[in-house]
């Protein structure tokens, strides 16, 4: 069973900032938590991942609360291309993917 | 630079017939290896996973079968395939670095069964 609860949909205006939330309040002290997404009929694809600090490259940032309970990834600028649905998965040697969120950018 | 292949793109098979679905990966040592499976309109299924040669590990009952005959090489099979094995299946690999486990997914196989 995945590890995390994520909200089924999101919606986003083109532009503005999409904000990710994710709860994974089971976590282990040394579990990673990362962030994949899937463009409709592709391969899931790596976005970031953070242990306890907060986290950010070219695509995102992530924010991870201090009881690492739970975390939010954040789009800074989404665009059209954002759309996707959006994994947020506890790191263990099987890779266990929830139902994710399905995030609509809008124009 | 590691790489991930998947093959073939698409397949349309008829109900009864074989399947080998091939996967391999370049430039690393020792992955963890998966095949996935997403039906249509649903999410992404574990299906088998992998630690080394030989090992395979099942995560649900099936009509599929999984092979590791080398290390970075990864089948998957079936003897007789169903309409429900229709699905975009997709290969992952993984290795254990600094940061933990880091996963890299195929582009995927669109398999019909008709």
């Amino acid at each position: 069973d995945a590890k995390t609860t994520q909200p089924p949909s999101m919606d986003c205006a083109e532009g503005r900032a999409a904000n990710l939330p994710c709860n994974h309040s089971t976590i282990s002290g040394n579990e990673y938590v990362y962030w994949y997404r899937q463009i409709h009929s592709q391969g899931p694809q790596y976005i970031i991942h953070g242990l306890k600090n907060n986290e950010t490259n070219e695509m995102a940032s992530l924010i991870i609360t201090e009881d690492r309970k739970s975390s939010t990834l954040i789009l800074p600028h989404a665009t059209l291309r954002d759309t996707a649905v959006y994994y947020c998965i506890v790191e263990s040697e099987k890779l266990v993917f929830g139902k994710g969120t399905k995030l609509t950018v809008n124009p | 630079s590691q790489t991930i292949h998947q093959w073939p793109a698409t397949l349309v098979q008829p109900v009864g017939s074989p399947l080998s679905l091939e996967c391999t990966v370049e430039g690393t040592s020792n992955p963890n290896l998966y095949w996935y499976r997403q039906a249509a309109g649903r999410g992404l299924q574990l299906l088998f996973y992998s630690v080394g040669i030989g090992q395979i590990s099942s995560e649900v009952p099936q009509n599929l079968s999984a092979s590791r005959p080398q290390d970075r090489q990864f089948i998957l099979s079936s003897k007789k395939l169903l309409l429900s094995d229709s699905g975009f299946y997709l290969c992952a690999w993984s290795v254990r670095r600094t940061g933990g486990l880091g996963y890299t997914f195929g582009s995927g196989t669109r398999l019909t069964v008709v």
